[in-house]
């Protein structure tokens, strides 16, 4: 079953935040997160692994809560290079290298 | 360099007359995989590979063949194509589908008539 993502689209002006959420209701290993262009192949952006861990880099950064089931992804001081359709992917416990993407997030940032 | 190729990237077909998409990486990967992509419905994986010669399958498997008899390579078969397989197909590989970053080739759109 495909995680939840929220919302479903999201338009910012430059300099906004944004947080995007992804919800699953099975039992989590760890959630990927990657970004799509449009045209264009997803990309990598981070992985969370069970254990409730924080990533980040630059400014994105995601939180897992594995009690929750839940991910989200922080977009801080969004640029204009932000913008494309974000994608969780969720590895449930016992399927084990089975990922699973949601529908995405498709986020425009606007001068 | 480093790179997931597919070939072909465009094609147009008819039904019931099969095919093969192929998928080929330089990048050592163990894990390879293989999405479709349809608005509205997101990626949805349609099979998956750990290693040579272990396939398993993904969320919409039906329709579609994989093998894996070498490392580098992770051919999509479709034997009988249908109008409801015209899609966008991408092809994944990673050193490892649970805690490793996923390498997508530039995808496939295949047109069914």
């Amino acid at each position: 079953q495909q995680p939840v993502q929220s919302p479903q689209a999201v338009i910012l002006r430059e300099g906004e935040d944004a947080v995007i959420n992804c919800s699953s209701s099975k039992a989590l290993y760890s959630v990927h997160w990657y970004r799509q262009k449009h045209g264009e192949a997803p990309v990598f952006l981070m992985i969370l692994l069970k254990g409730g861990e924080q990533k980040g880099h630059d400014k994105i950064s995601a939180s897992f809560n594995e009690k929750k089931q839940q991910s989200s992804l922080y977009l801080t001081a969004s640029q204009l290079s932000y913008s494309g359709t974000y994608f969780c992917g969720t590895e449930t416990l016992g399927s084990y290298q089975k990922v699973t993407f949601g529908t995405g997030t498709k986020l425009q940032v606007i001068p | 360099e480093a790179q997931v190729t597919q070939n072909p990237r465009y094609l147009i077909t008819v039904t019931g007359k099969k095919l093969t998409v192929t998928c080929s990486q330089n990048m050592n990967h163990e894990y390879m995989s293989w999405y479709r992509q349809d608005p509205g419905l997101g990626l949805r994986q349609i099979y998956y590979s750990m290693n040579v010669e272990v396939t398993d399958k993904g969320d919409v498997p039906e329709g579609y063949k994989v093998s894996r008899k070498e490392k580098r390579n992770f051919p999509l078969i479709l034997e009988s194509p249908s109008p409801n397989q015209t899609s966008l197909y991408f092809c994944a590989s990673g050193f490892s589908g649970r805690t490793g970053e996923q390498y997508f080739g530039p995808g496939t759109r295949l047109t069914v008539t």
